[in-house]
């Protein structure tokens, strides 16, 4: 069964400050993987998702991330932090074969600190 | 504009009753889902539909019920059943029911009983 684990549920970083989210994934087939941001009370956007192409997906407001298969990651980044980044991130997991539908991580909350 | 609207915003049930809530897209997707998403916990599947007439249980589906009579609509009904339905409520939807697909979500219905 799939799962995922984002480590830390929140994340407190200062303006223009490098922004990590982590990410680590349980999948017994290879994996396609994603990050949604969900601003509150509003429903979720995707940021970016993996699909076995470019291990290093490029997506919208200046995230990006990385599939590492070795460390079962697929880490956010985004170089400097803005106060409209602050919101919740969740990393999602879902399968080649077998369950199609998003396994999703608990969500870290990001900060950003003026 | 394409999208996906759900209905109401808030709802309020007294315990015993059942409530059911809208889920509408415009966006001509064959696949939609519902998701329940309590603090710390993420998001979790509660039914999803491949395709109009059919639809599937998810990982917590004890208490709800579901339909999907028309391709633009899936809504999500809340029984008496469901032992604690205070949650935010997320309806998504995705071009197919693929692996890669990516899911657009709606604004959600916060429940809450009395």
């Amino acid at each position: 069964a799939q799962s995922v684990t984002q480590l830390g549920s929140h994340v407190s970083v200062s303006e223009g400050a490098l922004v990590l989210l982590r990410c680590n994934y349980s999948s017994s087939v290879p994996p396609y993987l994603f990050w949604y941001v969900q601003y509150p009370n509003q429903g979720l956007q995707l940021l970016l998702k993996y699909t076995s192409a470019a291990t290093l997906v490029k997506g919208i407001n200046g995230f990006e991330a990385e599939f590492k298969k070795s460390e079962t990651s697929f880490h956010l980044t985004k170089p400097s932090a803005h106060m409209r980044d602050a919101a919740e991130y969740f990393c999602a997991v879902s399968e080649s074969m077998g369950r199609r539908a998003l396994t999703f991580g608990s969500g870290t909350r990001l900060q950003v600190q003026p | 504009d394409g999208g996906i609207t759900q209905s109401p915003k808030y709802l309020f049930r007294k315990e015993g009753q059942n409530v059911t809530l809208s889920c509408e897209q415009n966006l001509n997707h064959d696949a939609m889902y519902w998701y329940r998403q309590d603090p710390g916990q993420g998001l979790r599947l509660i039914y999803y539909s491949q395709i109009v007439n059919d639809f599937q249980k998810g990982d917590i589906a004890e208490g709800y019920s579901v339909s999907r009579e028309k391709k633009e609509s899936f809504p999500l009904t809340v029984t008496s059943a469901q032992k604690n339905p205070t949650a935010f409520y997320l309806c998504a939807s995705s071009i197919d029911y693929g692996s890669t697909d990516t899911q657009y979500f709606g604004p959600g219905t916060r429940l809450t009983v009395l």
